[in-house]
């Protein structure tokens, strides 16, 4: 099946530096990848859609730029957390959608998801 | 707006038991509703689905009925496995395109 990869899966960085992580679509093109996070013990909630060829689209109360989303190709998306601080660590997933199909759920697929700390 | 709301968690249960996770939702219309899994290490992966109401998903021994009257999408499993340990994810696609509502999850812990 249709796989997507995020990379790092871990990753600890210090207060103020920046991270990126990476959301590849393996076999398919993703014209739409999406960010969402993780609180402990909240749901996974929604931070932009990610657009190839154009600019992201940000959920309310997302600072775009402190979280900045490139999806220069149709298989991959990034996300660079800047300045990181404390309070953004978190788990980080990303989800495409393969661009052969259409309707939600079943053609959206998750990557494995990347877990930030900022110490 | 649109929302889920699941179970908290974590369940703990033995191995062959019965299992139930509720799942209710506010949603405007009758969007198809899902149920996603997220085993240890691994990324999210859609366990079942139901796209209108009385419709049952079924998937790996999992069920789900989506309940019109009493907005509902209540996951069961007649006799769980300890490879059952995950964290389940009740969700609902919102009236923007591919954008999915997530309930909180609910970790489930199966003992052998």
């Amino acid at each position: 099946g249709a796989v997507v990869s995020q990379h790092p899966s871990r990753v600890i960085c210090k207060s103020g530096t920046s991270v990126k992580i990476e959301c590849r679509s393996l076999d398919f093109q993703a014209t739409t990848m999406f960010w969402y996070r993780q609180f402990p013990k909240q749901s996974l909630m929604l931070m932009a859609t990610s657009n190839e060829g154009s600019k992201a689209t940000y959920e309310q109360g997302v600072e775009k730029d402190k979280f900045l989303i490139n999806h220069a190709s149709l298989t991959l998306s990034t996300l660079t957390v800047t300045s990181a601080h404390p309070e953004d660590s978190s788990f980080y997933i990303c989800s495409a959608r393969d661009r052969r199909n259409t309707g939600a759920g079943n053609t959206i697929y998750f990557g494995e998801g990347s877990w930030l700390t900022v110490v | 707006g649109d929302s889920v709301t699941q179970m908290e968690g974590p369940v703990t249960l033995s191995e062959e038991a019965f299992l139930t996770i509720n799942c209710t939702y506010t949603a405007t219309g009758y969007p198809s509703l899902f149920w996603y899994v997220q085993y240890p290490g691994e990324g999210l992966q859609l366990l079942l689905k139901a796209t209108k109401a009385d419709d049952k998903g079924s998937n790996k021994g999992f069920e789900a009925t989506y309940r019109k009257e009493t907005t509902s999408f209540h996951l069961e499993k007649g006799s769980v496995q300890v490879s059952d340990s995950a964290v389940y994810f009740c969700a609902l696609p919102s009236n923007r395109d591919d954008k999915i509502i997530f309930g909180k999850g609910t970790r489930l812990h199966i003992l052998p």
